[in-house]
């Protein structure tokens, strides 16, 4: 029971590049969320997928989009990375409604250039 | 929109001591205040959580003590380890559209020296 996994675990970019993280869990969790984490700011959810086929935006949803490929499966991808996106990524997990424990994965930490 | 305050930012504490960190919330819908622990490299994991049906809840060397009125929580680490060297948050959570809708504090860096 691998928990959150998330991959790649660091990443380089250059400014206009776009790529994909992706994010997995073996709880069969119901919700899924992507945050972002800076300094002195705490953790800020980008996007959230309550269950399988839905998602929506959360409090910083500018410059990403998600997927929700399975129920399984949540992945944040970057178009064109901008260097105000350079922050640690965690992606988290929860089972339903009335269940509010939250399971992170180990983060991808990404520098855009 | 900061609506849960964290405070302090730093804490150093001996070993022994008692760390203590508090935070204040805004909005009376949330309904569930969890901690969470973060090591270096690591993802947050839940620490200890509390409903605001009570005041006090205690899980070992633990503590959260909650004052509804004041709109107030705070977590006590007794007998303070440098095992237990770490970021904190807290947290204010609530159920919206079928998602856990969670509200982070900014984080306390603790670090506890021998």
């Amino acid at each position: 029971n691998a928990g959150v996994t998330q991959t790649p675990k660091f990443q380089v970019l250059k400014t206009g590049q776009s790529m994909t993280l992706q994010c997995a869990q073996d709880m069969n969790h119901n919700s899924m969320y992507w945050y972002r984490q800076d300094p002195g700011m705490g953790l800020r959810l980008i996007y959230y997928s309550a269950s399988e086929g839905t998602t929506d935006k959360g409090e910083v949803p500018n410059g990403y989009n998600v997927s929700r490929l399975n129920k399984r499966e949540f992945s944040l991808r970057l178009e064109s990375a901008a260097p105000s996106q350079t922050s640690v990524y965690f992606c988290a997990s929860s089972e339903a409604w009335g269940k509010n424990e939250q399971f992170f994965g180990p983060g991808t930490r990404l520098t855009v250039l | 929109q900061q609506q849960v305050k964290q405070s302090p930012q730093s804490l150093i504490v001996q070993k022994g001591g008692i760390s203590i960190i508090n935070c204040a919330y805004e909005n009376t819908a949330f309904d569930y205040f969890p901690w969470y622990q973060q090591f270096p490299g690591k993802g947050p994991a839940l620490l200890i959580a509390i409903r605001p049906d009570v005041s006090e809840k205690k899980e070992g060397r633990f503590t959260i003590s909650f004052n509804k009125s004041a709109k107030q929580f705070s977590l006590h680490i007794m007998d303070s380890q440098p095992g237990d060297s770490a970021t904190y948050f807290c947290a204010a959570s609530r159920n919206s559209g079928g998602y856990q809708k969670v509200t982070f504090g900014t984080g306390t860096k603790l670090q506890v020296i021998p």
